[in-house]
């Protein structure tokens, strides 16, 4: 089946600062990519769904400029937590849609860790 | 608006035992609806799926029936391994294609014990 990579995997950092996670396609090209936050034991929440070479849309609550997201290309969305606080600390998953297709296909995920 | 409720974990078995998992959703139209399974330290993978009424998704000896008359698509297994130990999620969305993201429920993890 189709590979999605995230990076990193796991990433600690100290509030105030800003981080960046990659989402890439590894074999296909994914005209959509969408940002979901997993909390310990509760079901994956969509964040936003970004579609390559257009801004991304977000999920009500969801502050697009603390969670900035970009799909430059067909194989990579960049989500970036900006000025991270405690609670920001979550587990991040993305997932790649070919375009014209059905399933979507998850990457491994990112734990941030935010002290 | 579109939700899913599958049942509470931590579902614990015995290797050979009888696996139902109990997925209920609220859609409107006529979602497609999913089970994902996630293997510890591993992403989301797809295993199965069913977009229409009556349709029985099946992979990897596991089964669900698209139920609409009771908006159910409950998974079952009827012998489960300890490979089966995982997280595993029920979702839809709400349109049989295009960029619709997924709406998931909160997962069940199954342990599988020889």
């Amino acid at each position: 089946g189709a590979v999605v990579s995230q990076h990193p995997s796991r990433v600690i950092c100290k509030s105030g600062t800003s981080v960046k996670i990659e989402c890439r396609s590894l074999d296909f090209q994914a005209t959509t990519m969408f940002w979901y936050r997993q909390f310990p034991k509760q079901s994956l929440m969509l964040m936003a769904t970004s579609n390559e070479g257009s801004k991304a849309t977000y999920e009500q609550g969801v502050e697009k400029d603390k969670f900035l997201i970009n799909h430059a290309s067909l194989t990579l969305s960049t989500l970036t937590v900006t000025s991270a606080h405690p609670e920001d600390s979550s587990f991040y998953i993305c997932s790649a849609l070919e375009g014209g297709k059905e399933t979507q296909y998850f990457g491994p995920g990112t734990r941030l860790l935010v002290l | 608006g579109n939700s899913v409720t599958q049942m509470e974990g931590p579902v614990t078995l015995s290797e050979e035992a009888f696996l139902t998992i109990n997925c209920t959703y609220t859609a409107t139209g006529y979602p497609s609806l999913f089970w994902y399974v996630q293997y510890p330290g591993e992403g989301l993978q797809l295993l199965l799926k069913a977009t229409k009424a009556d349709d029985k998704g099946s992979n990897k000896g596991f089964e669900a029936t698209y139920r609409k008359e009771t908006t159910s698509f409950h998974l079952e297994k009827g012998s489960v391994q300890v490979s089966d130990s995982a997280v595993y999620f029920c979702a839809l969305t709400s349109a049989n294609s295009g960029n619709t993201p997924l709406v998931f429920g909160k997962g069940t993890r199954l342990s599988v014990i020889a």
